[in-house]
Parts: C-alpha cells; sequence; structure tokens
C-alpha cells in the first residue's frame, strides 16, 4: 500500500527554467510534509517542509505547495540549475507517529544546459 | 554542528552472518530513526528511538533490532544476514518532537554475498 507517490520518474528541465515536482497522498492522518534530495550513496537532504495548517512555504528558490482536499503537494524550484540535478522524494508523516517519515519513490530531476 | 555520522560507510557480509551498524545523531537530538533503501522498496522506516525506548516500528522482522544509548547514539542490528537484505542503511535525527525536520546521515551501504 503505496501511501504515498510520485508518479513521475523522471523530469528534464532547462536550466533557468521551472521544475515542478508532484506528489500525492492517500493517509488523510498525515499533517507535515517535507521534501527532500538525494544523491547516489549519500543520504538525503532536507529541502523544504510544510505543514497542513499551511497552503505554501518558500525558501528562496524552492516553493512547496499543498492541496489537502486533492491531497496534493507539489514542490518548484525556480530557477532551475544544473546543481538540482538529483533524485528529489517527498515524505510524510502524522501526529501519532511523528518520527516515522512515510517516503514516495522519488523522482529523477536533470537540468540541462 | 556536525551532522548525522554514520559507521561504516561501506560492509561485506555472507548470509547467515550478523552486522551491528552505529549512527551518531546531531548533538542535541534524542530521536533516532533508521530506514532502508533498496531499488525495489524505496525507503521503508524501520524503527525509531527516542530517550533509549523504541517508539516507532516499521514492518520488518525480527531480524533487525536497534537499540539507544544515554548519549543518543543508536545502533542497529541485523542478524542472520539474508541477501535481500543488501541495502543503504540510513539513520536520521531529530529533537523527537511533532512536524519537525529528520536530518539524515550518509548511510552505510551493506552488501551481503
Amino acid at each position: 500500500d503505496q501511501q504515498v507517490k510520485q508518479n513521475s520518474p523522471s523530469l528534464s528541465v532547462q536550466e533557468g527554467r521551472i521544475s515542478i515536482l508532484n506528489c500525492d497522498y492517500t493517509n488523510s492522518m498525515f499533517d507535515y510534509f517535507l521534501w527532500y534530495k538525494k544523491y547516489p550513496a549519500e543520504g538525503p537532504t532536507f529541502l523544504i517542509s510544510i505543514s497542513s495548517i499551511k497552503d505554501k512555504n518558500e525558501d528562496g528558490r524552492f516553493t512547496v505547495f499543498l492541496n489537502k482536499s486533492a491531497k496534493h503537494l507539489s514542490l518548484h524550484i525556480v530557477p532551475s540549475q544544473p546543481g538540482d540535478s538529483a533524485v528529489y522524494f517527498c515524505a510524510a508523516s502524522d501526529t501519532g507517529t511523528a518520527s516515522k517519515l512515510t517516503f514516495g519513490t522519488g523522482t529523477r530531476l536533470q537540468v540541462t544546459l | 554542528k556536525a551532522g548525522v555520522t554514520q559507521t561504516p560507510r561501506y560492509l561485506i557480509k555472507t548470509r547467515g552472518q550478523q552486522v551491528t551498524l552505529s549512527c551518531s545523531p546531531i548533538s542535541g537530538h534524542r530521536s533516532v530513526s533508521w530506514y532502508q533503501q533498496t531499488p525495489g522498496q524505496g525507503l521503508q522506516f524501520l524503527f525509531e528511538y527516542f530517550s533509549e525506548t523504541q517508539r516507532n516500528k516499521g514492518n520488518f522482522p525480527g531480524r533487525f533490532s536497534g537499540r539507544q544509548f544515554s548519549n543518543s547514539r543508536s545502533e542497529m542490528n541485523v542478524s542472520t544476514l539474508e541477501l535481500g537484505d543488501s541495502a543503504l542503511y540510513l539513520c536520521a535525527s531529530s529533537w523527537g518532537q511533532r512536524r519537525e525536520t529528520q536530518y539524515f546521515g550518509p548511510g552505510t551501504r551493506l552488501l551481503v554475498l
């Protein structure tokens, strides 16, 4: 039962353009969402998070949008840079099991010159 | 502030052996969570320790166990290794509260032959 889904395994974007990564979830108990970036053989690096009481959070080039009614969140990267090329995971947790993160399957982002 | 550290970084074992992995959290963090990453199953939650007590547990067999020491350092043990245990094992630390970010270490790559 995949409670967090990233339906696009890969995405290619030109440098300078916007990258939009999507994530859907099924568990209505999830109330905290995070995006991580990961390079091969390394641990995930935290990018940005959002609580279910908000619908948008911004940090520099990264913005996360949350649509609770649709159980959907997205990560926008503007402008995209070659160094952004990595695998991006969305993750979710609920208040009852706060430190247990449920991860999506990841989207590989390739930013081309 | 030093990040999460994991030792060893790489390990090769044979089937039937056991292995112990170590994780030192960010200073002050009291929660340590362990995750397994495999190509087929993605990132999956193993268990979480908070103040030396297991607080959450994922759906893994009893061969996977862990503990946490009074200084918050944690160890994970896998007994009777199977080929399918080959994976990247990641630990993450946090303060242990709701709606907070977990910070990951670089992982231990385990290969079971």
